[in-house]
């Protein structure tokens, strides 16, 4: 499967607990995009790499989101001391940036996050 | 207050009804997608529109963009319970690097 990966799919913790999510984007795309989705809302955006630059961070971000892309490839999306309110899907995407940016992502199935 | 606009909220048919929902905005967007996304699963990319007026045909499914580029539409014919899902629209503004959702239509088609 050459799709956008994503692990775990599904994490349960305990407020106050660290988490942390991989995603493996599709092989030659060099952006790749972190979302927050929850339950009746459409994905929120979180942050966006190209290569290993992060180019930009939502200023909703708390402080305690973290995310990197060291090589270029894989990402990982931390969240420290989580709250209940952090309880969503967190989506990752991935696409090929051209000459002009059509904004079509390639999604993964998400991480699905519940804080207890 | 949110930047794309979808409607209706929710919308559920019977088989083989037609039906439109609406994604509209204030904004001019340089492009614009809809999404399907089911239960779970991550958002899936139907279709990017990029000119004012366009309208383009996915076996039973029309998009169109509006001449302005501010607002777009997804029409069904003979809608089917395998179109059951969440539609989302996505726009990005100008040369921005990140794409904007709507919170989406929750369509239900009932056998």
């Amino acid at each position: 499967d050459t799709g956008v990966s994503q692990n775990p799919r599904h994490k349960i913790t305990k407020r106050g607990q660290n988490v942390t999510f991989r995603c493996d984007p599709i092989s030659e795309h060099n952006r790749l995009y972190w979302y927050r989705q929850t339950l009746g809302q459409g994905p929120e955006f979180l942050t966006y790499f190209q290569n290993e630059a992060q180019l930009e961070k939502s200023r909703l971000l708390s402080d305690r989101f973290s995310a990197e892309r060291p090589k270029g490839s894989f990402s990982t999306l931390e969240i420290q001391r989580t709250e209940q309110g952090d309880s969503a899907m967190y989506l990752c995407a991935s696409t090929r940036e051209g000459r002009r940016n059509t904004g079509e992502l390639f999604f993964g199935e998400g991480s699905r996050l519940t804080v207890l | 207050t949110q930047l794309l606009e979808q409607s209706p909220q929710f919308l559920s048919i019977q088989e083989g009804e037609n039906l439109t929902v609406y994604c509209n905005s204030s904004s001019v967007f340089s492009s614009l997608q809809w999404y399907r996304q089911e239960p779970g699963e991550g958002p899936v990319l139907l279709v990017t529109v990029v000119t004012g007026g366009e309208v383009k045909k996915l076996k039973r499914l029309t998009f169109q963009f509006g001449d302005a580029r501010k607002d777009s539409s997804l029409h069904i014919t003979a809608a089917q319970p395998g179109d059951t899902g969440l539609y989302l629209c996505a726009g990005v503004i100008g040369n921005a690097g990140k794409s904007t959702f709507g919170d989406g239509t929750t369509l239900t088609v009932k056998p």
